[in-house]
């Protein structure tokens, strides 16, 4: 497999459940993100990781928790969310923080019921 | 007043139509430019990717950044039904530690035969 892939690409979850978002890249790239696309709203930047460090947390309520285990894995923890959560979130990876050429994957389409 | 503005459209062509797609912002500390292309269903794909004030081009697609004014445009020569998608400017300045990217709400383009 290539570039940037995201698991799943749906997912139904009760407001109460817990559930995680994958995203994995295979381009070699240091620096990996999580953003959240909202219908009719710019993309809007959640976390940043540069080698597996955290460097940006943009105001994201604590509901949603980011993990990286290492620089070619990204993990996206879910729990209690809300309805409004749902949104398209996007993983993206770049060679590094000061690279602006951002990889996205194709997303997970999410719906909080 | 939003960093960056981007008429939603949705702009509806012919086939072999110019089409030209407009951004405007208002930080002067944007340093890097890109138009993104977001097929329905899919993660955004770099189109193209721009530094400094002045026109580039590749293939039929044309990006121009005018720094002085505050605006940048992507054209589309010979436009195609295969270029229906939507178009996402995104600008980026140093946030410290990274490259951060703000993006434009979007354009949806249909080109039809």
């Amino acid at each position: 497999e290539t570039g940037v892939t995201q698991t799943p690409r749906h997912l139904v979850m009760g407001m109460t459940n817990k559930k995680s978002l994958k995203c994995e890249q295979h381009l070699g790239h240091n620096a990996m993100y999580w953003y959240k696309q909202s219908a009719k709203k710019p993309l809007e930047l959640m976390f940043v990781y540069s080698l597996e460090e955290r460097v940006e947390n943009n105001s994201v309520p604590s509901r949603f928790s980011p993990e990286c285990p290492n620089s070619s894995h990204l993990f996206l923890h879910l729990h209690t969310l809300q309805p409004e959560d749902s949104a398209l979130y996007l993983c993206a990876s770049s060679q590094d923080p000061e690279n602006t050429e951002a990889f996205f994957g194709q997303g997970t389409r999410l719906t909080v019921v | 007043q939003k960093e960056v503005e981007q008429d939603p459209g949705p702009l509806s062509v012919p086939e072999g139509a110019i089409v030209s797609l407009n951004c405007t912002y208002s930080n002067s500390a944007f340093q890097y430019f890109m138009w993104y292309r977001q097929y329905s269903r899919k993660g955004p794909e770099l189109l193209m990717y721009t530094y400094s004030s002045g026109n580039k081009e590749d293939g039929r697609f044309t990006a121009q950044v005018d720094k002085s004014s505050k605006y940048i445009s992507l054209f589309i020569r010979d436009s195609q039904p295969s270029d229906s998608a939507t178009y996402l400017c995104a600008m980026s300045y140093w946030a410290g530690g990274y490259n951060k990217l703000i993006f434009g709400a979007g354009t949806r383009l249909a080109v039809h035969p």
